[in-house]
């Protein structure tokens, strides 16, 4: 099967600590994306990362790291989080260059308490 | 303001009936996309335009980059097609960054 998964679908922490969210694509899509979407379902792009390159969102605290093994997977880690994060966090995937026609995981729901 | 903006907030049809969705750009978006998210919270990709028309079956969006705008035409709605519609636009030429309207949440009544 080819899609965009993640995992955890949900995740619920404490103000302070860190997590970690995986992302793998395997529709050979050369460009993947994190996007945050918030309890009123505003969709935020975070990160990009195509060819190694990485770009960033200069509103994206600097708590928030992507972290990328290969073109298969990029990851999210939060340093130390903090209540505003509370969100659903989208990994999404697109062939070629930028934002062509992205296709998004399922999700993961974090709750910080 | 409200770089793209999408109208109406929230939408209730009929089955069977038909209806259309509009985004606003402030921006001078080059391409448009329209989502659909789930009542599960998966979201899709409906279309994927540079200015102009597509039709896929009931759905048909059209993209007019010279006023600004951005359509999604609903035909015969079903009970499946519920849920938050999204727009989105790319923030320049080339740009990285899509632009998503707050949403349309769609609901498909028997």
């Amino acid at each position: 099967e080819t899609a965009v998964f993640q995992t955890p679908n949900y995740h619920v922490t404490q103000v302070g600590n860190e997590v970690s969210f995986n992302c793998k694509q395997t529709l050979g899509h050369d460009t993947m994306y994190w996007y945050k979407q918030d309890s009123k379902k505003l969709l935020k792009i975070m990160f990009s990362y195509n060819n190694k390159q990485l770009i960033v969102n200069e509103t994206v605290p600097r708590r928030f790291s992507p972290q990328s093994s290969d073109k298969a997977h990029l990851n999210l880690r939060i340093k130390s989080v903090e209540p505003e994060d509370s969100a659903v966090y989208l990994c999404a995937s697109s062939p070629g260059t930028y934002n062509q026609a992205p296709l998004f995981g399922e999700g993961t729901r974090l709750s910080v308490l | 303001g409200d770089k793209v903006k999408q109208s109406p907030s929230a939408l209730s049809l009929q089955e069977g009936t038909n209806s259309a969705l509009r985004c606003n750009f402030s921006i001078a978006a080059t391409t448009v996309q329209w989502f659909l998210q789930n009542p599960r919270g998966s979201l899709m990709n409906l279309f994927y335009l540079v200015p102009g028309t597509k039709e896929n079956g009931r759905l048909k969006s059209a993209f007019d980059s010279k006023e600004s705008y951005s359509t999604l035409h609903i035909r015969d709605a079903q009970l499946e097609d519920s849920g938050t519609y999204f727009c989105a636009a790319d923030a320049s030429s080339g740009s990285w960054q899509l632009i998503f309207g707050s949403g349309t949440q769609l609901t498909v009544m028997p």
